[in-house]
């Protein structure tokens, strides 16, 4: 149950685009298309961003995207804006009902 | 309103024992599968355990297993997780979260656990 892997941390400017990558192994992020993505601002709860790969829930922006090739998620955010600053985490079904999280990725908006 | 409401944390001697209660309201909480995730100070997301929605299957990451118990009352609306034999390491917010896809859709607001000397 080792955390998927993510950068600590990502910036960019209003406007710009970042991607956000999350890599697992072959028992977790490469063997299933469970991944789900979670934004946190600080002293908040962690919300629902992006399901089971590439879903948006109802309410989020089309802005939010994912995608996944092998091993490796990625969560894209375009049209940056000043509210998207926060943490986010990456998560993944591990096989036998377990779920593994990413070690989280602090955004930046310059 | 459609929500989930921890309660039960606190300040726990190393050795103790602690029983987190999640109330949910404003949907059909016996047809969801329902988790536990914590967060230490600081630090990141981690997944605890997670229990099905009747036949209550469990599942628990190997830093919890054997020491903690989720469990719930589809007639309360409540899910539960039991800590025993707690240790620093344990110290974090815990958040109940219902399970979506192998993900999670409603999060609680969390409850905070303090194991300390």
């Amino acid at each position: 149950q080792s955390a998927l892997t993510q950068p600590r941390s990502v910036s960019g400017s209003p406007g710009q685009s970042v991607t956000i990558s999350c890599t697992g192994t072959s028992s977790d992020v490469g063997g299933y298309n469970y991944v789900s993505w979670y934004q946190q601002h600080p002293g908040k709860a962690p919300k629902l961003m992006i399901y089971v790969v590439t879903q948006r829930p109802s309410g989020v922006p089309d802005r939010f995207s994912g995608s996944k090739s092998g091993n490796t998620a990625s969560l894209t955010i375009s049209g940056l804006r000043a509210e998207d600053e926060a943490d986010y985490y990456c998560c993944s079904f591990a096989g036998s009902n377990i779920l593994v999280f990413g070690g989280g990725t602090k955004l930046t908006v310059l | 309103e459609v929500q989930l409401l921890e309660s039960g944390g606190g300040s726990v001697q190393p050795g103790g024992s602690l029983r987190l209660s999640c109330a949910a309201s404003g949907f059909t909480f016996s047809t969801y599968w329902m988790h536990w995730v914590r967060q230490a100070p600081g630090k990141g997301l981690v997944w605890v355990s997670r229990i099905t929605s009747d036949v209550n299957v469990t599942n628990y990451a190997d830093s919890v297993k054997g020491r903690f118990t989720i469990s719930r009352d589809n007639a309360k609306n409540t899910l539960y997780l039991q800590m025993n034999s707690l240790r620093a390491e344990d110290t974090a917010v815990y958040y109940c979260a219902r399970g979506f896809s192998s993900g999670a859709d409603l999060w609680g607001r969390g409850t905070l656990v303090t194991v300390s000397s």
